[in-house]
């Protein structure tokens, strides 16, 4: 079974610093991996998708490499802003599921103070 | 831009009470699911549906059933809302494996959180 951990649980910086978020998985065969931001109250965005045949993916701020082979994926986040205060999410896609059914990791809290 | 919308924004029921909550999204996707987010626990799964009329078990059915009538609305129903059913509820839609070039995300709707008293 498919389990997914995200460390740390919690972290807070100050503004302006870059930072890296971890996730880590038990099953090396995965369809895809998403990262996803969530405010606190509020449903998930989806940040990034990576494809079993990637190994990173960027959108302006933020990148997200994988690593399958060591079952790992990072989410970094350069020159980090209060706006991006949330919890961010990882969560996979395993092979062989046959739907689009995600395994989450239970979030890293990020607090980014001015 | 894709949107999942759940009719209710917070909702506060009584214990025995049959509760439905409702998820409606406009990009035509073949697949829809509902999750329940529980600190500590993360999301779980507790239904999925992969098209009209057709639905499967995810990991935490007890107590609840779905209901997809039309490809753009996908409901839960806790037949019974107990105390332990108080949880955030999320839905979700998104397109077959595949159908994107492996492009396939997921989109969430804002959430419905649920007090069962």
């Amino acid at each position: 079974k498919q389990e997914v951990t995200q460390i740390p649980a919690a972290l807070s910086v100050p503004e302006g610093e870059n930072l890296v978020l971890n996730c880590s998985f038990t099953d090396s065969a995965i369809y895809n991996l998403q990262w996803f931001r969530q405010d606190p109250g509020k449903g998930l965005t989806s940040l990034l998708l990576i494809q079993s045949s990637q190994r990173e993916q960027t959108s302006g701020r933020l990148n997200a490499s994988l690593d399958k082979s060591s079952g790992r994926s990072t989410l970094y986040i350069a020159a980090s802003q209060p706006g991006d205060s949330a919890t961010y999410l990882c969560a996979v896609v395993s092979r062989g599921t046959g739907f689009q059914k995600l395994v989450f990791g239970t979030g890293t809290r990020l607090l980014v103070s001015p | 831009d894709v949107k999942v919308t759940q009719s209710s924004r917070y909702l506060v029921k009584r214990t025995g009470e049959k509760v439905f909550l409702e998820c409606v999204q406009d990009m035509d996707h073949e697949n829809m699911f509902w999750y329940r987010q529980d600190p500590g626990l993360g999301l779980r799964l507790i239904y999925f549906s992969y098209d009209v009329k057709m639905k499967e078990k995810g990991d935490i059915p007890e107590g609840y059933s779905v209901s997809r009538e039309k490809k753009e609305r996908f409901s839960l129903i806790l037949e019974s809302a107990s105390t332990n059913q108080t949880s955030m509820y999320l839905c979700a839609s998104g397109t077959h494996l595949g159908w994107s070039g492996g492009n396939e995300k997921l989109f969430f709707g804002s959430g419905t959180q649920l007090s069962v008293l």
